[in-house]
């Protein structure tokens, strides 16, 4: 596809279940982004991969959430017993280059969490 | 801490009416910043970035580093500006800090 894909659009799950979230980047892209963004909030960045690692996962905010990219393409985050403070829409972003030397980020059209 | 700061949430003016949509910034080494752009129901996206120096559909945003602001403007609001804006700081490093944006409605 031609940008950014992301699944499920749509998530509805009950307080303690686990979740995934996949992103799929714009092909040749090698920094995927994942941030998040609660209701009347800006994204707030959770974690960046460049290739395969993770080379920054400080906004992270517990060790419920995890994220991984093995074949260095597509990500899944995943949440484990999910609460009601993580209901919110995912977007992962991914890009060419650091967004320290180009700063555009493309953004798929995020996955609504609803934890219930 | 490094902050971005929108102090609006709405702003609402007629078309044709100049706009000018606030950003502040809190950050003590030289900042990157840029204006991110959400219409309705598509996915977010860069408009424009100040190292860049360049005028998108319009706008422009001059980054002024003793007031820390980088406050976007049009001269002239069009219908389809209505949007979502972000304002964001990039640290030179990986990851961009977004404010909280600001909603803008331009009426006919």
């Amino acid at each position: 596809g031609a940008g950014v894909s992301q699944t499920p659009s749509n998530k509805v799950t009950e307080k303690g279940k686990y979740v995934e979230l996949r992103c799929d980047p714009i092909s040749g892209h090698t920094a995927l982004y994942w941030y998040r963004q609660s209701l009347g909030q800006g994204p707030e960045f959770l974690i960046y991969f460049q290739g395969t690692g993770a080379a920054d996962d400080s906004g992270l905010p517990n060790d419920r959430f995890f994220a991984v990219r093995p074949e260095g393409s597509v990500s899944t985050l995943k949440i484990q017993r999910t609460e009601r403070g993580d209901s919110a829409v995912y977007l992962c972003a991914s890009s060419n280059g650091l967004a320290g030397e180009t700063g555009e980020l493309f953004f798929g059209e995020g996955s609504r969490l609803t934890v219930l | 801490a490094q902050r971005v700061t929108q102090p609006e949430k709405l702003l609402s003016v007629f078309k044709g009416a100049p706009v000018e949509l606030k950003c502040n910034y809190s950050y003590s080494g030289s900042p990157e910043l840029f204006w991110y752009v959400q219409y309705s129901r598509q996915r977010l996206q860069l408009l424009l970035r100040h190292i860049s120096r360049e005028s998108i559909k319009g706008f422009t945003a001059d980054l002024n580093k003793g007031e820390t602001s980088f406050h976007l403007k049009k001269p002239f609001a069009q219908e389809e500006d209505s949007a979502m804006y972000y304002c964001a700081l990039n640290l030179w490093t990986d990851k961009l800090i977004f404010g909280t944006g600001t909603r803008l409605q331009v009426f006919p």
